[in-house]
């Protein structure tokens, strides 16, 4: 099956610097690549995700980059502020039927100094 | 449009007993998946329901099952359970089963089971 290996697991950067979280997937059939974001006490969120057609996404400060060669994709967060202290997932998997949901990474705490 | 609401938030129970926890998905959403987070393993798929059938099912043991209704209400069942069950419970809805374009998982806020 597939495995999902993401660093580093945390992350601390100044307020306004740039954050990048990256991941590694082992499985070249899988061609969906989303990332979650956790804050304390809720669910994940769906922020961005690329599907293997994409070499790269981006929305307003966030950017996923895929290089499927290499079977790797980072999370790209610019201008960091405050609210973006959370925990991230990023996570892989199969499209369409016959998916066997997403296997996730372990996670990346990013902190945010003021 | 409400998002994903998974009841109770909340569940303490003993080892042996057993456990139901329901997902109720995004108005027009025919597909439920079940994860379950720890701090040791991460985020791990249970199982996915679409159409009142499931379709998948994560490495667990099969005290781990669900079902879902024709409204796409879904719950999860956990018998016997073991002091290793105590978990985030999060579940997941989709438009559509499987996860092509357009077809993207939501999670509901988890409910937390803690077993002694």
């Amino acid at each position: 099956g597939e495995n999902v290996e993401q660093h580093p697991s945390t992350l601390s950067v100044q307020e306004g610097d740039s954050a990048v979280i990256k991941c590694t997937y082992s499985d070249s059939a899988s061609n969906y690549f989303p990332w979650y974001k956790q804050e304390l006490g809720k669910g994940p969120q769906l922020i961005i995700d690329i599907r293997s057609n994409v070499g790269e996404k981006k929305d307003q400060r966030i950017a996923v980059t895929l290089n499927k060669t290499a079977k790797h994709f980072s999370l790209h967060i610019t201008e960091t502020q405050p609210e973006d202290s959370a925990v991230y997932f990023c996570a892989a998997s199969r499209s369409g039927g016959g998916a066997d949901g997403l296997t996730f990474g372990k996670g990346t705490h990013l902190i945010i100094q003021p | 449009k409400a998002g994903v609401t998974q009841t109770p938030r909340y569940l303490i129970k003993t080892r042996g007993q057993q456990v139901t926890l329901s997902c109720s998905p995004i108005s027009g959403h025919r597909s439920v998946s079940w994860y379950q987070q720890t701090p040791g393993q991460g985020l791990q798929f249970l199982f996915e329901y679409f159409s009142e059938t499931q379709r998948n099912k994560g490495n667990f043991p099969g005290r781990f099952s669900g079902r879902q209704f024709s409204n796409s209400r879904s719950e999860m069942n956990v018998s016997t359970l073991e002091l290793g069950d105590s978990a985030l419970y999060l579940c997941a809805s989709s438009l559509a089963a499987g996860l092509a374009g357009g077809n993207e998982q939501f999670f509901g806020p988890g409910t937390r089971l803690t077993v002694l």
